[in-house]
C-alpha cells in the first residue's frame, strides 16, 4: 500500500528555516516524481516543487532560491529545505506522488506557521 | 492569480449534472494532460481524473473530464450531497517548467 507521511512542520519566525520530510512506503521515491504542494489557510492548492526520477528539480517562482527539494533513496524519503521563510509561506504542506496519471497519492500534510 | 482559471463556485441540486471549467493556454492545457482533484473539507486532495478523461480505480463514473483546445472541464452527473467539495484542475506548463493549479471551485449541493 502506498503511503506518504509528512513531518517537520511547526512554528518558525520570519527569516527562519525549517526542513520538512516525507517518508514514503509502498513505492520507491527514486522511481517516480514526487512533489510538494501547499495550501495556505482558506486558500487553494499551490504547487511548490518537484523532483523527477532522473533527479531534475523544478520550483515555483515564489520559492525559487529559498527552498530546496531533495531525496534520500536509502531512507525512501523526500525533503524540503525551506530558508528565509516569510508569513506568506504559512500553509499546510503536502507531498504527493506523481505518475503519468497525475498526483495519485497524497500525504496528510504538515502545517508550517511563520509568525513572530 | 492562478495560471489556470476556474470559477470560484458552482452549485446544483441532487441528481443534477454540473460542469466545472478550467481555462489555460497552449503551454499547459493545450500541450499536456489535465488532472482534476477533489478536496473534501479537512482532507487531502484526491485524484479524480487523469490523462484528460480516465478515472483511477474507485472513482465513480459520475465524474468525467474532457479537454478542448486550451480549456478543460469536469462534469459530475447524478449529483450527490457527498460531492460537496473543492475541485481543482492541474497541468504541467512547458513555458514555466512548473505544475500549475487552478484556483479551485467550491461545489455546493443545494
Amino acid at each position: 500500500e502506498v503511503q506518504l507521511v509528512e513531518s517537520g512542520g511547526g512554528l518558525v519566525q520570519p527569516g527562519g528555516s525549517l526542513r520538512l520530510a516525507c517518508a514514503a512506503s509502498g513505492f520507491t521515491v527514486s522511481s517516480n516524481y514526487v512533489s510538494w504542494v501547499r495550501q495556505a489557510p482558506g486558500k487553494g492548492l499551490e504547487w511548490v516543487s518537484v523532483i523527477y526520477s532522473h533527479g531534475r528539480t523544478y520550483y515555483a517562482d515564489s520559492v525559487k532560491d529559498r527552498f530546496t527539494i531533495s531525496r534520500d533513496n536509502s531512507k525512501n524519503t523526500l525533503y524540503l529545505q525551506m530558508n528565509s521563510l516569510s508569513v506568506e509561506d504559512t500553509a499546510v504542506y503536502y507531498c504527493a506522488r506523481g505518475t503519468d496519471q497525475g498526483f495519485d497519492y497524497w500525504g496528510q500534510g504538515t502545517l508550517v506557521t511563520v509568525s513572530s | 492569480q492562478s495560471v489556470l482559471t476556474q470559477p470560484p463556485s458552482a452549485s446544483g441540486t441532487p441528481g443534477q449534472r454540473v460542469t466545472i471549467s478550467c481555462s489555460g493556454s497552449r503551454s499547459n492545457i493545450g500541450n499536456n494532460y489535465v488532472h482534476w482533484y477533489q478536496q473534501l473539507p479537512g482532507t487531502s486532495p484526491k485524484l479524480l481524473t487523469n490523462r484528460n478523461n480516465q478515472r483511477p480505480s474507485g472513482v465513480p463514473d459520475r465524474f468525467s473530464g474532457s479537454r478542448s483546445g486550451t480549456s478543460a472541464s469536469l462534469a459530475i452527473s447524478g449529483l450527490r450531497s457527498e460531492d460537496e467539495a473543492d475541485y481543482y484542475c492541474a497541468a504541467w506548463d512547458d513555458s514555466l517548467n512548473a505544475w500549475v493549479f487552478g484556483g479551485g471551485t467550491k461545489l455546493t449541493v443545494l
